[in-house]
């Protein structure tokens, strides 16, 4: 089936320093969503992309639909310690509207 | 406030005895999920619901059942839990009948001894 390749599965950094994270696919998707998760809590939605080459920001969060839309990355910019969290890329598979498939995480952490 | 609610949120049992974790979204969306998160193995979904009475099996069934009677609730039913339905449950919802953008609640952490 699908898969969605995250790695590495921990990055540390430092307080106001940039970060992107990538997510791979061998298959091609339709949709690319990022997620984070504090601690004890749901996933919540940060960005969604729905067109091949599409660049989104949400505040100091930017994410890309990759131009082959085998990939998307998400960029954050000058990181705050409440960046804290595990960061999901999850897509839907052309003509798959019955689920999303996930990538496993990646954790971050921001030293202050 | 738009939100996907669960209950409990917190559940320890025992093996064999029948549970129901609810899931309650009040965004009038078609399309519910379950999952359960694991260390190392991420989200996997477990059934999915495109509409009321349209379920359907998602990657890690076996276990579990699940109803949709109305749009709005979309309860697990683990008739027989065992030690490794130990896990994190996560409901989730989106707008149409399909997997869209989707709105997680809570969580409920399920241990079965």
């Amino acid at each position: 089936g699908q898969q969605l390749n995250q790695s590495p599965q921990s990055m540390f950094i430092q307080e106001g320093e940039d970060v992107s994270m990538n997510c791979t696919s061998s298959s091609i998707f339709n949709t690319w969503l990022w997620y984070k998760q504090d601690p004890g809590e749901g996933p919540v939605l940060l960005i969604a992309l729905y067109k091949a080459g599409e660049l989104t920001s949400n505040g100091r969060l930017t994410a890309q639909f990759g131009i082959t839309r085998k990939d998307s990355f998400l960029n954050i910019s000058a990181s705050i310690p409440s960046d804290v969290g595990i960061y999901f890329c999850a897509g839907r598979v052309t003509g798959a509207n019955s689920k999303l498939t996930f990538g496993k995480g990646i954790t971050l952490s921001v030293r202050p | 406030e738009a939100q996907v609610t669960q209950n409990p949120r917190y559940l320890i049992t025992v093996t064999g005895k029948k549970l129901t974790v609810t899931c309650s979204q009040n965004m009038n969306h078609e399309y519910m999920s379950w999952y359960r998160q694991d260390p190392g193995l991420g989200l996997r979904q477990i059934y999915y619901s495109m509409n009321v009475e349209v379920t359907d099996k998602g990657d890690v069934p076996e276990g579990y059942k699940v109803s949709r009677k109305e749009k709005r609730n979309f309860p697990l039913i683990l008739e027989s839990p065992s030690p490794n339905q130990t896990s994190l449950y996560f409901c989730a919802s989106s707008l149409g009948g399909a997997a869209n953008e989707q709105y997680f609640g809570p969580g409920t952490r399920l241990t079965v001894t």
